[in-house]
């Protein structure tokens, strides 16, 4: 697979419950980035977990890294309807500068 | 909130043409970017600058492409001859450090090549 991919592709929940998001990569990173995109729209930094931390919290964002398995997750509580939009992770590796983005989960959030 | 700031939001142009994309970054940003998203695909990665030079790009920015800072405020993106793969989402961003904060992004430009 290649560096930065989420599962699952696509996630539907009713408002309220909390939606999780996996994101897994292949190479050694200095951090990594959570990113929303709404339709046709501009990414949106929501997150930045680095190397040497394991877990991370943002208001009704929480971001968890395991660098053993090279993977991480986003739960977003109590979701919105709002919360409608694709989410990317996206990795930076070593002293370059350019981000490495995921495939991205579209979560819809109903009433 | 500071923005990014991309102009034009769309624009369609006919293949073989010369495009510039244009970008005003954060004003105490130092690192500016290009990605590019095709419809449907990843965000992918151009190229980066920093200190008034490309400080590293991808395969895909070609020599059909150049960036250049003109003044102390703007940030463009030239194609020079553009081709129907180009049709893409164009990306700016500023981010103040090179790799150690998030990056603000612009809201784009769909460039549509016909």
């Amino acid at each position: 697979s290649q560096q930065g991919e989420e599962d699952p592709q696509a996630l539907s929940i009713q408002e309220g419950e909390n939606a999780t998001m996996n994101c897994s990569y292949k190479t050694s990173i200095n951090n990594l980035q959570w990113y929303r995109q709404n339709s046709g729209r501009g990414l949106v930094h929501l997150i930045l977990i680095r190397s040497n931390e394991r877990e991370k919290h943002s208001g009704r964002l929480r971001v968890t890294l395991d660098t053993s398995k090279k993977s991480s997750s986003l739960l977003i509580t109590a979701s919105r309807a709002a919360d409608t939009a694709s989410y990317f992770c996206a990795t930076n590796t070593g002293t370059a500068s350019k981000l490495t983005f995921g495939t991205g989960t579209r979560l819809q959030v109903t009433l | 909130e500071p923005e990014v700031t991309q102009t034009p939001s769309h624009q369609v142009t006919q293949m073989g043409q010369e495009v510039i994309l244009r970008c005003v970054p954060i004003s105490n940003h130092l690192y500016f970017y290009w990605y590019r998203q095709i419809l449907g695909q990843k965000v992918e990665f151009l190229v980066s600058f920093y200190n008034n030079e490309i400080s590293e790009k991808s395969e895909i920015f070609d020599d059909q492409f150049s960036v250049e800072r003109p003044d102390g405020s703007n940030f463009t993106l030239k194609i020079r001859s553009t081709k129907l793969e180009d049709s893409a989402m164009y990306f700016c961003a500023s981010s103040e450090e090179r790799a150690g904060y998030g990056y603000t992004f612009g809201s784009g430009t769909r460039l549509t090549v016909v």
